[in-house]
């Protein structure tokens, strides 16, 4: 089974641009959810999803947003970009609603300029 | 408010030494409780869980943890390291009113020959 698959690996961006990233969960896994991942902070949590519903929401500001699809790939995305937004985003599936074991996917490294 | 703390930032080990990494929650109710191992240029995977049950268990790759309610601990350990062992190792919680991993900063594990 393929696992939890993103894109694009490495992005560069200007401060005030706004960037998407995408998220593939494994087959058959209908909860995704996001992580920020900086030297400084360590990993946060920015969100989940299931059955294309926000369910939670980490201490974020509204800069960043989220959704997932019918087919439960999600995307994330950061609008006025921010110095302070380099990091890099994971993002983790899980099998089901109740289900609190998670599988992260490789993450986009995201350097702001 | 809830926290989780890794005791140890940097451990270096000689090979075949044993490892003892320290996590503690600071979580109210019900806790689900999670080692992940980030390697070199890899995705961070799942060393092992904790739902219920056996406070002891059993993870891959000759790692196990034990779980005292009464400290709030959730220890990592391994009676000999090898070098392949190298890697970046986080404690995470989740509750059972969500689904949110919260982590700890992570401790870096350096084993040389």
């Amino acid at each position: 089974k393929a696992g939890v698959t993103q894109t694009p690996r490495y992005l560069i961006k200007t401060r005030g641009q706004q960037v998407t990233l995408s998220c593939s969960p494994i087959s058959g896994h209908r909860s995704v959810s996001w992580y920020q991942q900086t030297p400084g902070q360590g990993l946060q949590f920015l969100f989940e999803y299931f059955s294309e519903t926000q369910r939670n929401k980490g201490n974020f500001p509204g800069r960043f947003s989220g959704r997932q699809f019918s087919n439960s790939r999600s995307e994330m995305n950061v609008s006025t970009l921010e110095l302070g937004d380099s990091a890099l985003y994971l993002c983790a599936s899980s099998p089901s609603q109740g289900s609190h074991e998670q599988y992260f996917g490789p993450g986009t490294r995201l350097t702001v300029t | 408010a809830q926290s989780v703390s890794q005791h140890n930032h940097h451990v270096i080990l000689s090979e075949a030494a044993s490892l003892e990494l320290g996590c503690n929650y600071s979580y109210g109710g019900t806790v689900n409780l999670f080692w992940y191992v980030q390697y070199p240029g890899q995705h961070l995977q799942l060393l092992l869980k904790y739902f219920s049950g056996d406070p002891l268990v059993k993870g891959i790759k000759g790692f196990e943890a034990e779980f005292i309610k009464s400290k709030f601990s959730f220890n990592l350990r391994k009676p000999s390291v090898q070098w392949s062992d190298t890697a970046e190792y986080f404690c995470a919680v989740t509750s059972n009113s969500g689904y949110a991993l919260n982590f700890g900063k992570g401790t870096s594990l350096l084993v040389t020959p």
